[in-house]
């Protein structure tokens, strides 16, 4: 057990539909990462934040956003689902600022969009 | 930016037997190479890392090697268990800590008994 918990662990929804999922770091961990996971791909960096405040953005689309709350959890918003949204999504997290090394996943949610 | 190519995408070996996965990357910047296994439904794991001024590291089983002139880095297992069944992946970023950590597309190691 990472420490990093993820809900939902499964969602199906239909495209143009909007869904929320949610992370809770290692405790401690001020860090956020978010990473997408599609079929036969590697680990795609989404977006991170950092005690409440984006750190760095990556391969995230416009329909997406996220937020980092005061009590450190943090939220991906995925928006206008097309099929191709389909994916594992991860959340991760590392302590003090940045990784020192290690980043910390949580077991993903997985987004069917149908 | 970075880019990460692995090898091979699926790998089967017979229990007892090495295995060996390998990685390239494009940045010359690059000085921090972890690799990851992800078991059925859990999120990946981290399992070693290396550094740019190391050229191997072994941890029991499992050891990995560096070639900077070649940038080129590789996981090399040895005596597998079934329990190394899973999907690995190597990632690269120009230091520990970096937000920017590119992940190759994983090798999913099947060890058979």
């Amino acid at each position: 057990d990472s420490g990093v918990t993820q809900t939902p662990k499964h969602l199906i929804t239909a495209t143009g539909q909007r869904v929320t999922l949610r992370c809770s770091p290692r405790s401690g961990d001020l860090s956020v990462y978010w990473y997408q996971q599609s079929l036969d791909q590697g680990l795609q960096f989404l977006i991170q934040y950092y005690n409440g405040e984006e750190r760095a953005k990556g391969n995230i689309l416009e329909r997406f956003s996220a937020q980092q709350f005061p009590d450190l959890h943090s939220e991906l918003n995925l928006s206008s689902l097309e099929l191709g949204d389909s994916a594992l999504y991860f959340c991760a997290s590392s302590p003090v600022g940045q990784a020192t090394g290690e980043l910390f996943f949580g077991e993903g949610s997985r987004l069917t969009v149908l | 930016g970075e880019n990460v190519e692995q090898h091979p995408s699926t790998l089967s070996v017979q229990e007892g037997d090495s295995a060996v996965i390998k990685c390239t990357y494009s940045d010359s910047a690059s000085n921090y190479f972890p690799w990851y296994k992800q078991e059925l439904g859990k999120g990946p794991q981290l399992i070693i890392d290396i550094r740019s001024n190391v050229g191997e590291k072994k941890d029991q089983r499992i050891a990995v090697t560096l070639n900077k002139t070649a940038k080129h880095f590789s996981l090399h297992i040895t005596e597998t268990q079934p329990e190394d069944s899973a999907v690995y992946f190597c990632a690269a970023s120009i230091r520990a800590g970096a937000n920017n950590l590119f992940f190759g597309t994983g090798t999913r190691l099947t060890v058979i008994p």
